[in-house]
């Protein structure tokens, strides 16, 4: 499976976008990237993942670059209820393999 | 939408005794489950996959007589921490894996270990 590499932390204001950023620059032509975050204490929960096509759901978006070796996550508008650590995963969707955890990237919402 | 279970959310025992954890999906059927344990500050770590109705297989560096992991079912499976220590006390994480999409997480069990 690919790896990732996303930042270990960043901020954001309250109200504006929170663009979230993952390399994955050994990324396979059959590999979706997904996108989970983990509030604390609590079990992570899916976001959104895309192969290859930029996808909108009503939590986010997700942008992939065209050669695919990177992607962004956006938050339209953070809240502070989006505080948590956003993990950037790479694996075939059909895939009986195992998710494995990085470090994600710690986001926290300031007011 | 797909949801995942577990009981209890919480648990506190003595060094020594066992503690069971039980990992449902609630909506769909899940062949496959996965368990993780997270410790503070941590990332989660993957320690074991288990299929219905076969063994479970561990991670590197997981006990397997020490983890019990039973899937008897297709929306049930269990984690048995036997003769826990204090060195135990984590937050267990299940996830199920669905047909399409990511797999499902559940809601986490924190096990302290006195």
């Amino acid at each position: 499976d690919a790896k990732t590499t996303q930042p270990p932390s960043m901020d954001c204001a309250e109200g504006r976008a929170a663009n979230l950023p993952c390399n994955h620059s050994t990324i396979s032509g059959n590999e979706y990237v997904y996108w989970y975050r983990q509030i604390h204490s609590q079990g992570p929960q899916y976001i959104i993942h895309g192969l290859k096509n930029n996808e909108t759901n009503e939590m986010a978006s997700l942008i992939i670059t065209e050669d695919r070796k990177s992607s962004t996550l956006i938050l339209p508008h953070a809240t502070l209820r989006d505080t948590a650590v956003y993990y950037c995963i790479v694996k075939p969707t059909d895939s009986w393999g195992k998710f494995q955890f990085g470090a994600g990237t710690q986001v926290v919402v300031t007011p | 939408g797909a949801v995942v279970s577990q009981h209890p959310s919480r648990v506190i025992c003595k060094s020594g005794t066992s503690v069971k954890i039980e990992c449902r999906s609630l909506d769909f059927q899940a062949t496959t489950m996965f368990w993780y344990r997270q410790f503070p500050k941590q990332s989660l770590m993957l320690m074991a996959t288990s299929n219905e109705g076969s063994k479970a297989t561990y991670e590197q560096g997981v006990e397997k007589d020490k983890f019990l992991i039973n899937h008897a079912s297709l929306t049930l499976s269990t984690l048995t921490v036997t003769s826990a220590h204090p060195e135990d006390s984590s937050f267990y994480i299940c996830s199920a894996r669905r047909t399409s999409g990511g797999p499902c997480f559940g809601p986490g069990t924190r096990l302290t270990v006195l």
